[in-house]
């Protein structure tokens, strides 16, 4: 079964500085990786997605991830922090399992903060 | 072009009853699937209808049961409700039911057992 693990679980960053949310996933065959924002009484929105064409995926907002196989890593990056960024963000998996879906497996979540 | 819906957006219930909380999929989307979020943790996968038939389930007992309607709508019931029930219920839609593919969601409904 595949499985994600996203390290911390609240980032603080200042305006304007680099965020870098961490993900390892698990997985026995090659997975599709997700990231999703979820802000306050929302549902999720999604940042940008890996589907095995480039490693290095480009999504909404700035934001972008790099897929390493080597290290099991798909961890999200934005060069700028704004403070519209902060929000509960969710790094998923999702496999080819042969047979019924199996859905997205997610991460706990990290909780971003910006601090002004 | 109308997103994923869902109603209501909040619920109160108490022990042993049931609830139907219900989803409109986006225009276009023939495949809906059901995720449970708990407080403080990410969404956990219920299950996922497609073209009216259950495509696939997560680790949730009988009392979960769903259904998805000749217009790709669903429905989630929970029976016999418990306190650990009490979470925010996601609905998502999809184009069709292959892995890959993107899942829209809808705000979620809050369900609160006493």
């Amino acid at each position: 079964a595949q499985s994600v693990t996203q390290l911390g679980s609240h980032v603080s960053v200042s305006e304007g500085a680099l965020v870098l949310l961490r993900c390892n996933y698990s997985s026995s065959v090659p997975p599709y990786l997700f990231w999703y924002v979820q802000y306050p009484n929302q549902g999720l929105q999604l940042l940008l997605k890996y589907t095995s064409a480039a490693t290095l995926v480009k999504g909404i907002n700035g934001f972008e991830a790099e897929f390493k196989k080597s290290e099991t890593s798909f961890h999200l990056t934005k060069p700028s922090a704004h403070m519209s960024d902060a929000a509960e963000y969710f790094c998923a998996v999702s496999v080819d399992s042969g047979g019924g879906a199996d859905g997205l497996t997610f991460g706990k979540g990290t909780h971003l903060i910006i601090q002004p | 072009e109308t997103g994923v819906t869902q109603s209501p957006t909040h619920l109160i219930k108490t022990r042993g009853q049931q609830v139907t909380l219900r989803c409109s999929s986006q225009s276009g989307h023939n495949t809906v699937s059901w995720y449970q979020q708990a407080l403080g943790q990410g969404p956990q996968f219920i299950f996922q209808y497609y073209r009216e038939e259950e495509n696939g389930r997560g680790n949730f007992p009988p009392r979960f049961s769903g259904l998805q309607f000749p217009n790709y709508s669903s429905e989630l019931n929970v029976n016999a409700l418990e306190l650990d029930d009490s979470a925010l219920y996601l609905c998502a839609s999809s184009l069709d039911s292959r892995f890959y593919n993107e899942q829209f969601f809808g705000p979620g409904t809050r369900l609160t057992v006493l």
